[in-house]
């Protein structure tokens, strides 16, 4: 059974600081990892997709890695700002059925 | 990208009541959606996949008589809460992907819905 974790549960950053966010999953047969955004009462937004083919994807100040082989994913936030608190949430899917199985989160507060 | 949409967004019920949440893909058709439910401060847990035009699927521990699921047309599932009691309160969220249970093609969130049961 996939169990997905995340380290670590809460992180605050002064503005500016670049951080790693990271993500380790216990099945690598993995089709592929996902990383969204959530913001407090709201729903998920995606943030980052990468295929098991791939080893990472960039997205403006987001750069997210993958390695399958030691189960393992980042996601590197650079030089952030009050707008990029919310919580971090990763997702990788596989297994019977192709279900999405979650991480816990990650709750970022960037202080202006 | 897709566009997944829930209604309502939030519901206020007596307990004993029952409530139901629509979940459609507006721009795609969504042959499997899935529920899942988050409580406060914790993770998205699935409640269960649904294929169009075939039963629900529930994970182990979710009461099937009373969270029903009805996935009638490629771009609507609904998932009806029965017998509402306070412990069901909580956010549900739906999501939507084009393809069976064997895809693995990206799965669309709608925005969600805080039930609160008094």
């Amino acid at each position: 059974k996939q169990e997905v974790t995340q380290i670590p549960a809460a992180l605050s950053v002064p503005e500016g600081e670049n951080l790693v966010l990271n993500c380790s999953f216990t099945d690598s047969a993995i089709y592929n990892l996902q990383w969204f955004r959530q913001d407090p009462g709201k729903g998920l937004t995606s943030l980052l997709l990468i295929q098991s083919s791939q080893r990472e994807q960039t997205s403006g100040r987001l750069n997210a890695s993958l390695d399958k082989s030691s189960g393992r994913s980042t996601l590197y936030i650079a030089a952030s700002q009050p707008g990029d608190s919310a919580t971090y949430l990763c997702a990788a899917l596989g297994g019977y059925g192709n279900k999405l199985v979650f991480g816990a989160g990650t709750i970022l507060r960037v202080k202006s | 990208g897709a566009v997944v949409s829930q209604h309502p967004s939030w519901v206020i019920c007596k307990s004993g009541t029952s409530v139901k949440i629509e979940c459609r893909s507006l721009d795609f058709q969504a042959t499997t959606m899935f529920w899942y439910r988050q409580f406060p401060k914790q993770s998205l847990m699935l409640m269960a996949t649904s294929n169009e035009g075939s039963k629900a699927t529930y994970e182990q521990g979710v009461e099937k008589d009373k969270f029903l699921i009805n996935h009638a047309s490629l771009t609507l599932s609904t998932l009806t809460v029965t017998s509402a009691h306070p412990e069901d309160s909580s956010f549900y969220i739906c999501s939507a992907r084009e393809g069976g249970a064997f895809s693995y093609n990206e799965q669309f969130f709608g925005p969600g819905t805080r039930l609160t049961v008094l």
